[in-house]
């Protein structure tokens, strides 16, 4: 059972270019996110989806696209990478009862991305 | 949108002492979690905790959501306690986790 597994490790872009991060669950959960991890600031929620299908902005998008592949999977894509874009990044899940009761949010092992 | 306030932000501790870590929380909440970041970066949940107290092994938690605080207690610590501890909270019906700034915490020997 590997959980959530995200897609590369570590990277190196140079301003303008363009990348994809890859991420997908196997736990069947409908609801997946985006966060960055920057210094001091602890993470802050770039996307969320809360069903195949349904993407919403979180508390950071400019900069940001992504997509709901399927269940699964869900991708966050940016377009024209930027030094302030240098962050860490990392892909969660979360069950469906999470309204009912609790639902633990899992996460990915993180991207670490670096935009030169 | 939700403030979310932790406190000390470092804290270094000698292995078997006890320590408490503090989350403070500008609004009510109907959701309130406490996550360890490892050395190694990865995020692990701790506790689901909106309200009242629970414990797991040396670690346990009290949130008084009257008073909008969080309290994580690690007691006997080690070194395999280090790393970032986080709150996130969120309020109403919604879907997001806002994160504190977190507590980083060094054991050492």
């Amino acid at each position: 059972n590997a959980g959530v597994t995200q897609t590369p490790k570590f990277q190196v872009l140079k301003t303008g270019q363009s990348m994809t991060l890859q991420c997908a669950q196997d736990m069947n959960h409908n609801s997946m996110y985006w966060y960055r991890q920057d210094p001091g600031m602890g993470l802050r929620l770039i996307y969320y989806s809360a069903s195949e299908g349904t993407t919403d902005k979180g508390e950071v998008p400019n900069g940001y696209n992504v997509s709901r592949l399927n269940k699964r999977e869900f991708s966050l894509r940016l377009e024209s990478a930027a030094p302030s874009q240098t962050s860490v990044y990392f892909c969660a899940s979360r069950g469906d009862d999470w309204t009912r009761g609790y639902s633990p949010l899992h996460f990915g092992n993180g991207t670490r991305l670096t935009v030169t | 949108g939700i403030q979310v306030e932790q406190s000390p932000p470092d804290l270094i501790l000698q292995e078997g002492a006890n320590s408490t870590l503090r989350c403070n929380f500008s609004d009510s909440v109907n959701n309130l979690q406490w996550f360890h970041q490892n050395p190694w970066g990865q995020l692990i949940n701790l506790f689901y905790i909106p309200s009242g107290t629970k414990q797991n092994g040396r670690l346990s938690a009290t949130t008084v959501a009257t008073e909008r605080y969080s309290l994580l207690y690690i007691s006997s610590s080690q070194t395999t306690d280090s790393g970032v501890y986080f709150c996130a909270v969120n309020t109403g019906g919604g879907n997001k986790l806002t994160f504190g700034t977190g507590t980083q915490l060094k054991v050492e020997l």
